[in-house]
């Protein structure tokens, strides 16, 4: 079974505040992997991290900004809340080298700013 | 340009009768194909999978059918139960470059009635 965990589940803010979406995960993958959805969208791709001080921008471009000092946690950061970033926001794991390359997908955190 | 396509948003089945849920894609160099299940308010969780060496592959009450000339995968779920309902994603990845950074499609919110 998957233990990643996403705090907080949900999040309303107003706009200019700082934020961080807390990632963990017990499984000791060193594969974790930002993902934003919208309602009746596909899942963007905004970050991920192959290892401790690895992070790369993934497919969507993002004003968000990630961190990996350790491998069970991977947190998100967003310096200046905008209406424009609500969204849900899914953190994700998976084992370096696995075949059937399954990410293992936290609960997510419902973003609004308000 | 969406390079993993599922067009039908939405699929509605009674209970015990068959959900065939669609899904196209643009690159011919994806190599593994996946499907994931997501309820509201929580993460998607890994549902089946399929290599393209595979043209079919079955768990339990779910097949996942690859055609490779065609661009196209299907899921059966048979029977149906009022469970299933929630959005299926397909997903695709090129194994061995992409490092786990998987494409998504937009989701068909399936419903099953009793």
């Amino acid at each position: 079974e998957a233990d990643i965990y996403q705090t907080p589940r949900y999040l309303v803010i107003g706009t200019g505040k700082k934020i961080t979406l807390e990632c963990s995960q017990t499984m000791g993958h060193d594969k974790m992997y930002w993902y934003q959805q919208d309602p009746g969208m596909e899942l963007h791709l905004i970050h991920y991290s192959y290892g401790v001080n690895s992070t790369e921008k993934g497919d969507l471009s993002s004003e968000s900004t990630v961190s990996r000092i350790r491998t069970e946690h991977f947190p998100l950061t967003l310096e200046s809340a905008r209406p424009s970033h609500t969204s849900q926001y899914l953190c994700a794991s998976s084992e370096f080298g696995a075949r059937d390359e399954k990410l293992f997908f936290g609960s997510g955190t419902q973003l609004s700013v308000l | 340009d969406q390079q993993v396509k599922q067009n039908s948003p939405s699929l509605s089945v009674q209970e015990g009768r068959i959900s065939i849920l669609n899904c196209d894609y643009t690159n011919s160099m994806f190599d593994y194909f996946l499907w994931y299940k997501k309820y509201p308010a929580e993460g998607p969780t890994f549902l089946i999978s399929i290599s393209s060496i595979k043209d079919k592959n079955e768990d339990g009450r779910f097949t996942v059918f690859l055609n490779k000339s065609a661009k196209h995968l299907s899921l059966h779920i048979v029977p149906s139960q009022p469970g299933d309902s929630a959005v299926y994603f397909c997903a695709a990845i090129l194994r061995g470059t992409s490092y786990g950074k998987l494409t998504f499609g937009q989701g068909t919110i399936l419903t099953v009635h009793p």
